[in-house]
């Protein structure tokens, strides 16, 4: 089944602890991003990947690191979490470009930062 | 800056309403527009797009059209539904050069909820 997995789901934890979610697509997409949603705000993106390592900044990418060093993963990692970053988190992927083809997202994961 | 404004929510209508989620936009290039869905508990699906003035983008009886003029996007639907209930997002993808480098920026998000 075509999909974009994210692991952990539901993840809580403290602050300053270095936490890694995962994200991979089985579509050999070369587009993948992230997105943070919050209430009020609509989703913002945080990182975007035009392919193997190719990365550049969204709107939101202070405290955030990604990594694109095979095509189906790219993990986001956060070095220091703070609660302002607790937030729901989705991955994304697409073929190609946005206008020609369709982004598909995965299931969410839900971050809370105490 | 590139920014996407919805209409504030949430929606409230009965079934059969007709349903209309304003949308428009600040662009310093030429975007691509999309509305994406989002139904409880999911993540977001596309549901219609159009990539430049005056297409028509359609999907499950939701129609939109690119107004350059006017810079929206207005998301309509003639009946709906109570399945149609979810939170409707506008987005924009501006191309530099016409080259799409996948950045995509969201309005805030309206919430519709079709009662029986």
């Amino acid at each position: 089944e075509a999909q974009v997995t994210q692991n952990p789901r539901y993840l809580i934890t403290v602050t300053g602890k270095k936490l890694t979610v995962t994200c991979s697509q089985n579509m050999n997409h070369e587009y993948m991003s992230w997105y943070r949603q919050d209430p009020g705000l609509g989703l913002r993106q945080i990182y975007y990947s035009m392919n193997v390592e190719v990365t550049d900044k969204g709107d939101v990418p202070e405290g955030y690191k990604v990594s694109r060093k095979e095509k189906r993963n790219f993990p986001l990692i956060l070095e220091s979490p703070s609660p302002n970053q607790t937030s729901l988190y989705f991955c994304a992927s697409s073929l190609r470009g946005l206008a020609e083809y369709e982004q598909y997202f995965g299931p969410g994961t839900r971050l809370t930062v105490t | 800056g590139d920014s996407v404004t919805q209409m504030e929510g949430p929606v409230t209508l009965s079934e059969e309403a007709f349903l209309t989620i304003n949308c428009t936009y600040t662009a310093t290039g030429y975007p691509s527009l999309f509305w994406y869905v989002q139904y409880p508990g999911e993540g977001l699906q596309l549901l219609l797009k159009a990539t430049k003035a005056d297409d028509k983008g359609s999907n499950k009886g939701f129609e939109a059209t690119y107004r350059k003029e006017t810079t929206s996007f207005h998301l309509e639907k003639g009946s709906v539904q109570v399945s149609d209930s979810a939170v409707y997002f506008c987005a924009m993808e501006v191309n530099a050069g016409g080259t799409s480098y996948g950045k995509l920026t969201f309005g805030q998000g309206t919430i519709l909820t079709v009662h029986p």
